[in-house]
């Protein structure tokens, strides 16, 4: 079936940046998406890319290579409040849009 | 426009009960999803109505588990003859039809569900 990898934690400082990559099987995609989660939160959506290249939304982009089945989420100026899981999410699913979601990475920000 | 409501946002049951979660969409979403979640794990699908149609099941829902979407708008998930392993977070999702509305899905805060 299909399955998405992405690193289980990343840690970081305050205004630094990081790059979380997450790849995935390439039967039945068409595109990735990243959310974000705070504990005891909801999944809340960051970014969506069908296509190759870069998509950028304020401090976050978001990137995909379908040649190399692989996307990252890059995170600028960290900011405290960043502290949460992200999640990569591919839409398998087509016009139907249902996603099947990595683990989640566990990003913690430091002072 | 509140965002998507679910109700209740915790329930502690004893195994063997039935449960049923409600899940309120945006309003103008047609698209609703069911997911469920586990500590550590991203969220699983589960289900997705398009309207009031449930156009596709996951493979793992057990026949024990059923979603209804009666008149479009709020969604049902009932859970039968409840086992400890059916604890976990129950989210809820909704977006639009078409385009980016599609590809950008909303959670509401989700059911924790606790099986004794």
């Amino acid at each position: 079936g299909q399955s998405l990898e992405q690193p289980s934690e990343v840690t970081a400082v305050e205004g630094a940046i990081v790059q979380i990559n997450c790849t995935y099987q390439t039967s039945g995609f068409y595109g990735l998406s990243w959310y974000q989660q705070h504990d005891g939160g909801a999944p809340t959506f960051l970014s969506y890319n069908a296509l190759d290249g870069l998509e950028e939304t304020g401090r976050f982009s978001s990137f995909l290579s379908r040649s190399d089945s692989y996307g990252y989420l890059l995170l600028q100026e960290l900011q405290m409040k960043d502290s949460a899981s992200y999640f990569c999410a591919g839409n398998y699913g087509g016009s139907q849009g249902n996603l099947i979601f990595g683990k989640g990475t566990k990003l913690s920000v430091k002072p | 426009d509140t965002g998507v409501s679910q109700d209740p946002r915790h329930k502690i049951t004893k195994r063997g009960q039935n449960v049923t979660f409600r899940c309120d969409p945006i309003s103008e979403h047609n698209r609703l999803y069911w997911y469920r979640q586990t500590l550590g794990q991203g969220p699983e699908f589960l289900t997705y109505f398009q309207n009031e149609a449930q156009l596709e099941k996951s493979r793992l829902l057990s026949d024990r588990f059923s979603a209804e979407r009666p008149k479009g708008s709020f969604s049902t998930l009932e859970i039968q003859r409840t086992e400890q392993g059916d604890s976990a977070m129950y989210l809820c999702a909704s977006s639009g039809t078409s385009g980016r509305a599609r590809e950008t899905q909303y959670f509401g805060p989700g059911t924790r569900l606790l099986v004794l």
